[in-house]
């Protein structure tokens, strides 16, 4: 149990396009769900919180602007980055968060995208 | 908020090594931990997750352990094998009120080459 995918698995697109990243959790609903960005041979940086049915907190030097996120349902966020540029190019994972006697996150298996 | 930094950045072992990894986290209110796995180009595997009231946890060749007092957790692997060859995160897991959800925070990582 405790299943997060994400869609798509990679992308390629040309700059100033728009790419939209698909989060779902599986088995459970989640409340809570959080993007983070890894830059090669670096650690994961959180980007924002994604609520169900309000605003996401994104984190200090993250453009809300240009990292869209919608927590439409229990099992579905998705984030968009507008214009991309190549500098944007990374690997994106998103978690949610599991509440079952504890607090857990589980991960999906992330996007890489690239921007030409 | 919480910095969590791993030491070393990088180590290789021989086969069949034991071999310690660490972990240290600035905030001491921490409501888990978490090790995970990242193999080169792909998500995060969850190997261990160490409530705030627990001092360890095992799972196979695998034992963590956590001291809230010292700030300091520690993954160690037994009897090392090839297929262990990764990088090792260690992330904390907080409460943050600004955000009004539990937040991990992650460490940089350490790359682990076990050498047949």
């Amino acid at each position: 149990g405790a299943v997060v995918s994400q869609h798509p698995s990679w992308v390629i697109c040309k700059s100033g396009t728009s790419v939209k990243i698909e989060c779902r959790s599986l088995d459970f609903q989640a409340t809570t769900m959080f993007w983070y960005r890894q830059f090669p041979k670096q650690s994961l940086m959180l980007m924002a919180t994604s609520n169900e049915g309000s605003k996401a907190t994104y984190e200090q030097g993250v453009e809300k602007d240009k990292f869209l996120i919608n927590h439409a349902s229990l099992t579905l966020s998705t984030l968009t980055v507008t214009s991309a540029h190549p500098e944007d190019s990374s690997f994106y994972i998103c978690s949610a968060e599991y509440i079952n006697g504890g607090v857990m996150q589980y991960f999906g298996p992330g996007t890489r995208l690239t921007v030409l | 908020k919480q910095e969590v930094t791993q030491i070393p950045a990088a180590l290789s072992v021989p086969e069949g090594e034991n071999l310690v990894l660490n972990c240290s986290f600035t905030d001491s209110a921490i409501y888990n931990l978490q090790w995970f796995r990242q193999d080169p180009g792909k998500g995060l595997t969850s190997l261990l997750l160490i409530q705030s009231s627990q001092r360890e946890q095992t799972s196979g060749r695998l034992n963590a352990s956590l001291d809230k007092s010292s700030g300091r957790s520690t993954l160690y692997i037994a009897a090392s094998q090839p297929g262990d060859s990764a990088t090792y995160l260690c992330a904390g897991n907080n409460l943050y009120s600004g955000a009004g959800s539990y937040q991990l925070t992650f460490g940089k990582g350490t790359k682990l080459s076990v050498i047949p």
